[in-house]
C-alpha cells in the first residue's frame, strides 16, 4: 500500500541552488529513508533517519523528520549536474517487521548547468 | 564488488510463455524482495524472502511465483505472463531478516509482455 507522497512531482533549478523536496506519510513509522534514482539504474540508498530523530546529515544531504506531522524534507545543497535524478521517501513500518519499505512516487529533479 | 545482480536486463515476450527473471547478491544478505515499478504508481513489492526457505507475500504478488533454496539467489517466476506484468522489476536485498532497513537494489529488468 501506497504511503509516502512526495512533493512536487517535479523540479528544475540551477546549478549551485539548494533542492527541497518534502515527503508526507499516513501511519506510524519506525523509520523513513530517502533513496536516489538515475534514469535506467535502480535506486541507491541515501540517509535513513529513525523516528526518534529530528534531523540527519550526509555531506550535502539534510534530512528532517517531523513525526507530528507526519513528514519529512530532504535538502540537497550547492546542486550539481550529476544530481540529476529521480528521489524516492520510502518508510519503515513500526514493529520492525519483515515486510519491505513502502515507497513513493518520486520527486524528479533536474538540475540545469 | 558488493552487488544485486538481476539477469536479464531487458526481455521481451509473449503472453502465457514462463519466463524467470534471475536475481543474486554476493553480500551474504538474508533478505531478499521483488518490487515491480510503474509509472504514477511508484515501486510496489511482490514478495519477500527473510531467508532460506522463507518466503512471502508482498502487496502485488498476483501472478508471481518465487523461490529461496539458497541465500544468495531469488528468482522471480511469471508462470503464464500477461501484459499487465509489462513493467520495470527489481530485486533488493538487505542483511537482516528484517524489510525496513535500507535496501540494496540491482539495476532493473525491464518486461515486455506482448
Amino acid at each position: 500500500s501506497q504511503q509516502g507522497e512526495e512533493d512536487p512531482q517535479a523540479l528544475s533549478i540551477q546549478e549551485g541552488e539548494n533542492a527541497t523536496m518534502n515527503c508526507s506519510y499516513k501511519t506510524s513509522i519506525n523509520n523513513l529513508q530517502w533513496y536516489r534514482q538515475n534514469s535506467g539504474r535502480g535506486l541507491v540508498h541515501l540517509i535513513l533517519i529513525r523516528s526518534n530523530e529530528r534531523e540527519k546529515h550526509s555531506g550535502r544531504l539534510r534530512v528532517t523528520l517531523d513525526t507530528s506531522k507526519k513528514s519529512s524534507s530532504l535538502l540537497i545543497t550547492a546542486s550539481r549536474a550529476a544530481d540529476t535524478a529521480s528521489y524516492f521517501c520510502a518508510t519503515g513500518h513500526s514493529g520492525g517487521g519483515a515486510d519491505g519499505l513502502t515507497f513513493g512516487k518520486g520527486t524528479h529533479l533536474i538540475i540545469q548547468p | 564488488e558488493a552487488q544485486v545482480t538481476q539477469n536479464p536486463r531487458y526481455l521481451i515476450t509473449v503472453t502465457g510463455k514462463k519466463l524467470t527473471v534471475t536475481c543474486s547478491q554476493n553480500m551474504n544478505h538474508e533478505y531478499m524482495s521483488w518490487y515491480r515499478q510503474d509509472p504514477g504508481l511508484g515501486l510496489r513489492q511482490i514478495y519477500y524472502s527473510m531467508n532460506v526457505e522463507v518466503t512471502d507475500k508482498g502487496d502485488v504478488p498476483e501472478g508471481y511465483k518465487v523461490s529461496r533454496k539458497e541465500k544468495r539467489n531469488f528468482p522471480l517466476i511469471l508462470e503464464s505472463p500477461s501484459p499487465n506484468q509489462t513493467s520495470l522489476y527489481f530485486c533488493a536485498s538487505s542483511p537482516f531478516g528484517q524489510g525496513n532497513q535500507p535496501q540494496h537494489f540491482g539495476d532493473g529488468t525491464r518486461l515486455s509482455i506482448l
